[in-house]
């Protein structure tokens, strides 16, 4: 597609409920983020793939959010047990690039989720 | 490790006069700079980015950035703002690491443009 998609654009959640959040990058795109942005504030990191290789999760918040790009183009991020604290925009950027300063992103519009 | 620090939450601001976005950053490496806006429940957008070379950059709507690598700014600024330049706006770096880039962004700065 001509940009970056993502999927539902909002949810709610009941506590403890799991949800999962799509991404589908522009095509052709090798890297891949994503990120959270908590009511107020930036964007942080919580994760990257290469293709389908995740080089890095060092953001992931807890061992309940995981991310899988199994097929090196969509993307989906998991959140099991959803808290309070998860509530936030959840935003997708895609990359031609693994040097991603050259080129820079494209975002994403994000999914809202609201725990509730 | 790098971080950003935007030293204004809110800048509101008269239609048609300048504006200046302030943006401090710490990084013991040499860094990319960026400048991204957001409008209401939309994703990120790129205004303008610093890689290398001449420090004064210019971007998407008119608004322009001064690399200043001695105080470790990189402020973003336009002569005259229009009501639709209303939005949030990131500052963000960016530095290589395990032959990728990630960006980390300041808290932003919300832009109030007043007729």
């Amino acid at each position: 597609g001509a940009g970056v998609s993502q999927s539902p654009r909002y949810k709610v959640a009941k506590r403890g409920q799991d949800v999962a959040l799509r991404c589908d990058p522009i095509s052709g795109h090798v890297s891949l983020f994503w990120y959270q942005q908590a009511l107020g504030q930036g964007p942080e990191f919580l994760t990257y793939f290469q293709n389908e290789a995740q080089l890095d999760k060092s953001g992931l918040p807890s061992d309940r959010f995981f991310a899988e790009r199994p097929e090196g183009s969509v993307s989906t991020l998991k959140i099991q047990r959803t808290q309070q604290e998860d509530s936030a925009v959840y935003l997708c950027a895609s990359s031609p690039q693994t040097r991603t300063g050259v080129v820079g992103y494209t975002f994403g519009s994000g999914t809202r989720l609201t725990v509730v | 490790a790098q971080s950003v620090t935007q030293l204004d939450s809110q800048v509101p601001v008269f239609e048609e006069a300048p504006v200046e976005l302030r943006c401090n950053y710490s990084s013991s490496v040499s860094v990319y700079l960026f400048w991204y806006v957001q409008y209401p429940n939309q994703g990120l957008q790129l205004l303008l980015k610093y890689l290398s070379g001449s420090t004064l950059v210019k971007g998407i709507n008119g608004f322009e950035a001064e690399f200043n690598k001695s105080q470790t700014t990189f402020h973003l600024r336009k002569p005259s703002v229009h009501i639709s330049d209303t939005a949030e706006y990131f500052c963000a770096v960016s530095a290589p690491s395990g032959g990728y880039n990630k960006l980390i962004f300041g808290a932003g700065t919300r832009l109030a443009v007043h007729p």
